[in-house]
């Protein structure tokens, strides 16, 4: 069965420097993988959507690539500051042709002023 | 403000009573989603409409129905309530089933059932 992986662990930074998330998964080729920020108590926020025909993304301090040999796509946050401390969760869409994203589980940013 | 609205934002209940979390959207999207949310499980769709009429089962439906009421308002009803139901359920909505523009989701509803 499919499967997503995003590094459980909380990703520490400083104010500044570019964060680098990355997502992992398995047993499928999705056509299309989406990025989205949850803060506590609040429910998910679309940030980006990457084609599996596209290479990379950009949006403002965002980009996104995708490696569909390694099956791989990595988040980055240029000049991070303390307000992108969140959850981040990938989301390539579901096999079987629904389109419909499976989330993974998502990383936790902090980035220390 | 336009986006998706979710009643009640919290509850609590007692195994094997029932009740109905309801949802609305106003920016006029064909497809809506009830996903549940565990800590460590990430979010997991429970049923989904892809237009109005329609339903269809996601990944984890047993224990729930839903209702698409209309365009705007897709329910989520737990008919006898169980722990394992206590969990976070955000309702999204998307205007294009490929996901161009991602999915807007609620603030979600905070269930617990003891």
């Amino acid at each position: 069965s499919q499967k997503i992986e995003q590094n459980s662990e909380a990703l520490n930074i400083q104010e500044g420097k570019t964060a680098t998330l990355t997502c992992n998964y398995t047993n499928y080729s999705p056509a299309y993988l989406q990025w989205y920020r949850q803060d506590p108590g609040r429910g998910p926020v679309f940030l980006l959507l990457i084609r599996e025909n596209e290479k990379e993304k950009r949006k403002e301090r965002l980009k996104v690539t995708f490696d569909t040999t390694l099956k791989q796509s990595l988040f980055h946050i240029t000049a991070s500051q303390p307000a992108d401390s969140a959850t981040y969760l990938c989301a390539p869409d579901s096999s079987g042709g629904s389109y419909i994203p499976t989330f993974g589980r998502g990383t936790s940013l902090i980035v220390h002023p | 403000n336009a986006g998706v609205t979710q009643t009640p934002k919290f509850q609590v209940l007692k195994t094997g009573q029932s009740m109905t979390l309801q949802c609305a959207q106003d920016m006029n999207h064909n497809s809506m989603y009830w996903y549940r949310q565990d800590p460590g499980m990430g979010l997991r769709l429970i049923y989904y409409s892809a237009s109005e009429g329609t339903t269809d089962k996601g990944e984890v439906p047993n224990g729930y129905n839903v209702s698409r009421l209309n365009k705007r308002e897709f329910s989520l009803r737990l008919e006898s309530a169980a722990p394992s139901q206590t969990s976070v359920y955000f309702c999204a909505s998307s205007g294009d089933g490929t996901g161009d523009y991602g999915y807007t989701f609620g603030s979600g509803t905070r269930l617990t059932v003891v």
